[in-house]
């Protein structure tokens, strides 16, 4: 069975405080993982996908980055609009051919103040 | 190009009442995903559907839930004769291949 588990489960940063968020996987065969970001009351916005060891991707204060049991969410001088839970999910490869299932972890609450 | 579209946004059902979640998926995407997030809990997989076809149930409940795509309109979650362990929040996702897209979600209280 796919798992994916997400620490810390909250973080409190100071804008401009760098730090990462941690997602380790176990998938029988990895097709991609993603990271996602939730605000309050609203659905999962789409971040990053990787889909092989080394792969790093970024995105304005964001880059994730892959290794073959986790991943990193890396967030450079944050700023409070940052504020929200991100997510990791894995994709495993499917033998029917057709994209599947996205398995989700708990998340990381981040809050970051002035 | 609009995103996903999910009504209602809210809903409450009394216990033993139908309750319907509709999900438009976006424009050229024929894949269709049902999660379901419990208070303090992640997102869980519930079915994957293509137009007309149910891929993959098997997170979805034996009893009581259904789903479809039909080949006009958009996707439908049903749940029958719901219980108050059934409020939580229901997100559906397009995709057109890996990438899935969600939306806003309806948000499911049960009296």
């Amino acid at each position: 069975e796919d798992q994916v588990t997400q620490s810390p489960e909250a973080l409190r940063l100071q804008e401009g405080e760098s730090s990462s968020l941690n997602c380790s996987y176990t998938v029988s065969g990895l097709r991609g993982l993603f990271w996602y970001r939730q605000d309050p009351g609203k659905g999962p916005e789409f971040l990053f996908t990787l889909y092989s060891a080394g792969e790093e991707k970024e995105k304005e204060r964001l880059k994730a980055t892959l290794t073959k049991k986790e991943s990193f969410l890396h967030i450079t001088a944050p700023k409070p609009e940052d504020s929200a839970t991100y997510l990791c999910a894995v994709q495993a490869v499917a033998n029917t051919g057709t994209a599947s299932k996205l398995t989700f972890g708990t998340g990381t609450r981040l809050q970051v103040t002035l | 190009n609009a995103g996903v579209m999910q009504n209602p946004r809210h809903l409450v059902r009394r216990r033993g009442q139908e309750a319907r979640l509709r999900c438009s998926p976006m424009k050229g995407h024929s894949h269709v995903y049902w999660y379901r997030q419990l208070p303090e809990e992640g997102l869980k997989f519930m079915v994957y559907l293509q137009k007309e076809n149910i891929i993959d149930e098997s997170g979805m409940p034996k009893e009581r839930f259904s789903a479809e795509f039909p080949k006009e309109g958009p996707s439908i979650l049903r749940i029958q004769q719901v219980v108050r362990g059934d409020s939580a929040a229901y997100f559906c996702a397009s995709s057109p291949t890996g990438t899935q897209y969600f939306g806003p979600g309806t948000r499911l209280l049960v009296l």
